[in-house]
């Protein structure tokens, strides 16, 4: 089942343009982490951002994370084209004590960025 | 440090046939874990080996299958391939409970 629900599906801006990327979840996490992927290939990873803090910066991303109201945000400044991908949220569910981890991934934000 | 690796890249196979994928975490990591992802589905998780025992498993049938040899590297099998088989499968490794990284993984169809 999907954890993670990334709001919009798809994104279109133009290059220098700031886009911003919303993600909702439903239970308590552990941290949640974006990714991105372009065509198909593999997941880079971006950003974790732990229960306990607030607000990431990592070069051009911003993360946000309000654990009230569940939800997160990724704000990508000044784009560029090659940041034409999609962009997925994914969760890590609170420690079990058993070591257990799994990462639960909306569906995405499909961004698209015009030179 | 090398990232993680998966052989094959592509594979063609036909419905009923088998398949083993192949993943080389990062070196250090002891956690493996296996996603497939389709178009309908998404991202879904398959299975998580640590220390060659599998800790965490998805909601996929007993015809999906795993295991994680010694120097960390793993392997999952898929049994009597359908079509619906057909997916990117991504493999992932994490040191302790910090960002999971992925492979480029491999695009498997099934005719």
């Amino acid at each position: 089942s999907q954890q993670g629900e990334e709001d919009p599906q798809a994104l279109s801006i133009q290059e220098g343009e700031n886009a911003t990327m919303n993600c909702s979840y439903k239970t308590s996490i552990n941290n949640l982490q974006w990714y991105r992927q372009n065509s198909g290939r593999g997941l880079v990873h971006l950003i974790l951002i732990r229960s306990n803090e607030r607000e990431k910066h990592s070069g051009r991303l911003r993360v946000t994370l309000d654990t009230s109201k569940k939800s997160s945000s990724l704000l990508i400044t000044a784009s560029r084209a090659a940041d034409t991908a999609s962009y997925f949220c994914a969760t890590v569910l609170t420690y079990s004590g058993a070591g257990s981890y799994q990462l639960t991934f909306g569906k995405g934000t499909k961004l698209s960025v015009i030179p | 440090k090398a990232g993680v690796t998966q052989t094959p890249r592509y594979l063609i196979k036909t419905r009923g046939q088998q398949v083993t994928l192949s993943c080389s975490p990062i070196s250090g990591h002891r956690s493996v874990s296996w996603y497939q992802q389709t178009p309908g589905q998404g991202l879904q998780f398959l299975f998580e080996y640590f220390s060659e025992t599998q800790r965490n498993k998805g909601n996929f049938p007993g015809r999906f299958s795993g295991r994680q040899f010694s120097n960390s590297r793993s392997e999952m099998n898929v049994s009597t391939l359908e079509l619906g088989d057909s997916a990117l499968y991504l493999c992932a490794s994490r040191q302790g409970y910090n960002e999971q990284f992925f492979g480029p993984g491999t695009r498997l169809t099934v005719l």
